[in-house]
C-alpha cells in the first residue's frame, strides 16, 4: 500500500465545474505539498500545508491532520487547469524527502 | 518563469556515451534535489544534495554521479546508461530540507 493516495486518477470536468481531488496519507508529516505537472514535465509548486486552509486564485487547498486528509479544489475549472496533481507529503522523520502520491490526472473541456 | 533552470530539455545519448545534466538556481537554497520520472508515474527521489553536500543517496546505480560545484550548481553525470534510464529528470531546490521545493522544467532524456 503507498503511503500516500489519491483520488480519483483519472477526472474529467467540463469548462466551470468544482472540481475536488483527495489526499490521504498514513505517515506522520511535517507538510503536505500540491504539485502540478503540465505535459513536457515542468513541476509547479501550488500549495505546502501544515493545517488548516489555503486559498491562491480559484485553488483552494485543505488538511486534515487527525484525519490524515487533504483535499484540493478548483472552483470555476478551465480547460487551462488540465494537467497532473500530485500530493506530496514531508515525512516528518526525514524532512528531506519528499513522498509522492500516483496523481490525479485531470482534463477541463470546453 | 522557472527559478530552477535546468539544461538540456532534451537529451538523447547511446549506451557508451557520457554526458551531464546540469540545474542552477541562483535563490540562495542550500537543499538541491535529483529525481527520475518515468511515464504516468511520481517522481523518484535520486540524491539530496544539502549546504553542497551530498546527504541522500537513494541506492542509486554508479552510472549515475551527482555533483555539486557550489550553492547554484547542480550537476548529473551519465555515463554507460541503459535504455531503461530513460525518462524525465527533474531537479528541484528549496531553502533548506524541509522548505517548500522549486522544481524545474527537466531535461527529457532517451537512451538509445
Amino acid at each position: 500500500k503507498n503511503e500516500v493516495e489519491q483520488s480519483p486518477q483519472n477526472l474529467t470536468a467540463q469548462e466551470g465545474e468544482f472540481i475536488t481531488i483527495n489526499c490521504s496519507y498514513s505517515v506522520g508529516i511535517s507538510a503536505l505539498h500540491w504539485l502540478q505537472q503540465h505535459p513536457g514535465g515542468g513541476i509547479v509548486s501550488l500549495f505546502m500545508l501544515s493545517s488548516g486552509k489555503k486559498k491562491h486564485g480559484r485553488l483552494i487547498a485543505t488538511i486534515n491532520i487527525q484525519e490524515k486528509h487533504s483535499s484540493l479544489h478548483i472552483t470555476a475549472s478551465h480547460p487551462r487547469d488540465s494537467a497532473v496533481y500530485i500530493c506530496a507529503v514531508r515525512s516528518s522523520y526525514n524532512t528531506d524527502k519528499l513522498i509522492f502520491g500516483t496523481g490525479t490526472r485531470l482534463q477541463v473541456f470546453p | 518563469d522557472t527559478e530552477v533552470t535546468q539544461t538540456p530539455k532534451h537529451l538523447v545519448m547511446g549506451m557508451t556515451n557520457k554526458k551531464s545534466l546540469k540545474c542552477e538556481q541562483h535563490m540562495g537554497h542550500r537543499a538541491m534535489y535529483w529525481y527520475k520520472q518515468k511515464a504516468k508515474k511520481p517522481p523518484e527521489l535520486m540524491f539530496v544534495y544539502s549546504y553542497e553536500k551530498l546527504s541522500i543517496n537513494e541506492s542509486v546505480p554508479s552510472r549515475f554521479s551527482p555533483e555539486c560545484p557550489n550553492s547554484s550548481l547542480l550537476n548529473l553525470h551519465l555515463h554507460a546508461l541503459q535504455p531503461e534510464d530513460s525518462a524525465l529528470y527533474l531537479c528541484a531546490a528549496a531553502y533548506q530540507g524541509g522548505f517548500e521545493a522549486f522544481f524545474g522544467q527537466g531535461t527529457r532524456l532517451t537512451v538509445v
